[in-house]
């Protein structure tokens, strides 16, 4: 199926352990972007990449690893979660800035 | 200070009212105006975007970028329930972080019967 793809929808992890949310795309858009959406704080970037081997940080980086080995796949890992890093995350892609970007469905991440 | 700002109601109105909801921002390198909507437990999704300063319309909404004064907004004609969600602007910049699309806080827009 064409479209942006999130896994898993929902995930529950333990304080320290390492989680990956994946996120893959059948557009071949260039760009994709990671961004955690949480109550008064509204869609904050993560990461994103402009192309495959290409990623930049975002507002808020810090405890998150990404790669992008290849153009359709924008894996997102936390390293040690905290319960800090409970939120919902939200994975986005476009061909360039002109007409915006599409949104996956969200993964709901609760660290315990 | 963001680099976005979005008055943050929330905005609760009666159906048929016009409804504005509005953005300004600081860095003059946005190239790219947009709105989203996201209803709850759903993701964004895309309801206009522009590039240039004026008014463009779709519908019942209508997205008015002032470039001169670092300002846009989303005029919603006609609301419905329907049209009960949140609403997001976002702005893409250029130059050497060409591509990064920046929110607003978002609105919390409520139209009832």
């Amino acid at each position: 199926d064409a479209g942006i793809t999130q896994s898993p929808r929902y995930k529950i992890t333990e304080t320290g352990r390492q989680v990956t949310l994946m996120c893959h795309q059948t557009w071949s858009h260039s760009y994709m972007f990671w961004y955690r959406q949480d109550l008064g704080h509204g869609l904050r970037l993560i990461y994103y990449s402009a192309a495959a081997d290409i990623t930049d940080k975002g507002e808020v980086p810090d405890g998150y690893v990404v790669s992008r080995s290849k153009t359709e796949n924008f894996p997102l890992t936390l390293e040690s979660a905290t319960r800090s890093q409970t939120s919902v995350y939200f994975c986005a892609s476009g061909a360039d800035g002109s007409r915006g970007y599409t949104f996956g469905s969200g993964t709901r991440l609760t660290v315990v | 200070q963001k680099e976005v700002e979005q008055d943050p109601g929330p905005l609760s109105v009666p159906e048929g009212a016009i409804v504005s909801l509005n953005c300004t921002y600081s860095n003059s390198a946005f190239q790219y105006f947009m709105w989203y909507r996201q209803y709850s437990r759903k993701g964004p999704e895309l309801l206009m975007y522009t590039y240039s300063s004026g008014n463009k319309e779709d519908g019942r909404f209508t997205a008015q970028v002032d470039k001169s004064s670092k300002y846009i907004s989303l005029f919603i004609r006609d609301s419905q329930p329907s049209d009960s969600a949140t609403y997001l602007c976002a702005m893409i910049s250029g130059g050497t972080s060409y591509g990064k699309l920046t929110f607003g806080q978002g609105t919390i827009l409520t139209v009832h019967p």
